[in-house]
């Protein structure tokens, strides 16, 4: 079946600093990735998604690139905010013909702590 | 403002005891999700509903139940029979099943303990 890996944490860092989050899948027919976030005590966002390869998603400062070659969709962003501390789930829906498989498989989540 | 409701948040139960967890939305969307969600590990789909009246097993459907009688509501039930059911539910919505233009909608989940 469908796998999704992301780079593990916690990670922690400063104000301002670069963050990246690595995310690798392995799927089935032709996969649509996704990242979502999760703050304190609620439910998931979604954060951004791409719909082909070489697509870039992008937003609030976060940017992902699909690439079909290397089964990736890792997670940017050039400075982090205080506010941007909250965990990251990478996930992917994999369909095939126009007929989706349906549920999203979601990786473990990366912990993301920033400090002023 | 459309979204998905959860209740109650926090919910305490004694072993042995059925419990329904309440996930409403009035999104107007046909699909409907429930994932059970465990520290460092992601999340799991439990049980799917493409349209009303019709249901599917996710992975660990096992000591659950659903019902889909209303387009709007899709209440899941942890059975006694689930073996571990201390975890952080969160129910889902999408416009419809799957797909890259079917983002799934959250709500802000239910944490069950079970003691």
């Amino acid at each position: 079946g469908d796998s999704v890996t992301q780079m593990e944490g916690p990670v922690t860092l400063s104000e301002e600093a670069f963050l990246t989050i690595n995310c690798t899948y392995t799927a089935t027919g032709y996969p649509s990735p996704f990242w979502y976030v999760q703050y304190p005590g609620e439910g998931l966002q979604l954060l951004l998604k791409a719909t082909k390869a070489d697509d870039k998603g992008s937003n609030k400062g976060f940017e992902a690139t699909y690439r079909k070659e290397t089964t990736s969709f890792h997670l940017e962003k050039g400075s982090v905010q205080v506010s941007d501390s909250a965990v990251y789930f990478c996930a992917l829906s994999a369909s095939a013909g126009g007929t989706s498989y349906g549920k999203l498989t979601f990786g473990q989540g990366t912990i993301l702590t920033v400090h002023p | 403002d459309g979204g998905i409701t959860q209740s109650p948040k926090y919910l305490f139960r004694k072993e042995g005891q059925n419990v329904t967890l309440s996930c409403e939305q009035n999104l107007n969307h046909d699909a409907m999700y429930w994932y059970r969600q465990d520290p460092g590990q992601g999340l799991r789909l439990i049980y799917y509903s493409q349209i009303v009246n019709d249901f599917q097993k996710g992975d660990i459907a096992e000591g659950y139940s659903v019902s889909r009688e209303k387009k709007e509501s899709f209440p899941l039930t942890v059975t006694s029979a689930q073996k571990n059911p201390t975890a952080f539910y969160l129910c889902a919505s999408s416009p419809r099943f799957g797909g890259y233009n079917s983002p799934l909608h959250f709500g802000n989940g239910t944490r069950l303990t079970v003691t």
